[in-house]
């Protein structure tokens, strides 16, 4: 399968702390885009590092790629109670037609308040 | 432009009726993604349109799926003779060909149940 893997699947902190999240994947990406999906709604994007970037940043949001590895993690600092739900990422492999993401099972996220 | 519209939110059907959904994309997002999703997994790949053209469809859509972008606009997905396998969340997403830096927008999607 080309899908990302997350580790964990589960997830549960406390309001403020920090979570992080990690994904690993097969072969050659052109990029690698994190998801979140609240319960029972579609996914949302959060944030796309392309395979020459090593770190990015968004808001709370922290993704880094390390492609000798074939892994990226996702950090959320700070950490609030909307911030439970599903995580997944996503990456974007190369080569010709390979236009789809593919989505592993993700990291169920919940913080307690 | 208020994002990716799926219609119907949720169907119930009885088992071997046919279902059709219906998928809005963001008007300048010439391509369009179907995903099924059921609980506790990720979304699972059905198939891709880039304009009108269908150009990628994944092992999971059997014969009894198909899928149309006419005038390379809104998407409909069929399922016919509904199984109870076919319970699924059923998600679209769109994206723009030229532009990888936001990803795709994917709509709150159609829920299925078939009883």
């Amino acid at each position: 399968s080309q899908q990302g893997e997350e580790d964990p699947q589960a997830l549960s902190i406390q309001e403020g702390e920090n979570a992080t999240m990690n994904c690993s994947y097969k072969t050659s990406i052109n990029n690698l885009q994190w998801y979140r999906q609240n319960s029972g709604r579609g996914l949302v994007h959060l944030i796309l590092i392309r395979s020459n970037e090593r770190e990015k940043h968004s808001g709370r949001l922290r993704v880094t790629l390390d492609t000798s590895k074939k892994s990226s993690s996702l950090l959320i600092t700070a950490s609030r109670a909307a911030d439970t739900a599903s995580y997944f990422c996503a990456p974007l492999y190369s080569g010709a037609g390979s236009y789809q993401l593919t989505f592993g099972k993700g990291t169920k996220l919940s913080v307690i308040p | 432009d208020t994002g990716v519209s799926q219609n119907p939110r949720h169907k119930i059907t009885k088992r071997g009726q046919n279902v059709t959904f219906r998928c809005d994309p963001i008007s300048e997002h010439n391509r369009l993604y179907w995903y099924r999703q059921t609980l506790g997994q990720g979304p699972e790949f059905l198939t891709y349109f880039q304009n009108e053209a269908q150009l990628e469809k994944s092992r999971l859509l059997s014969d009894r799926f198909s899928a149309e972008r006419p005038k390379g606009s809104f998407s409909t997905l069929e399922i016919q003779r509904t199984e109870q396998g076919d319970s699924a969340m059923y998600l679209c997403a769109s994206s723009r060909i030229e532009d990888f830096s936001y990803g795709y927008t994917f709509g709150s999607g159609t829920r299925l149940t078939v009883v």
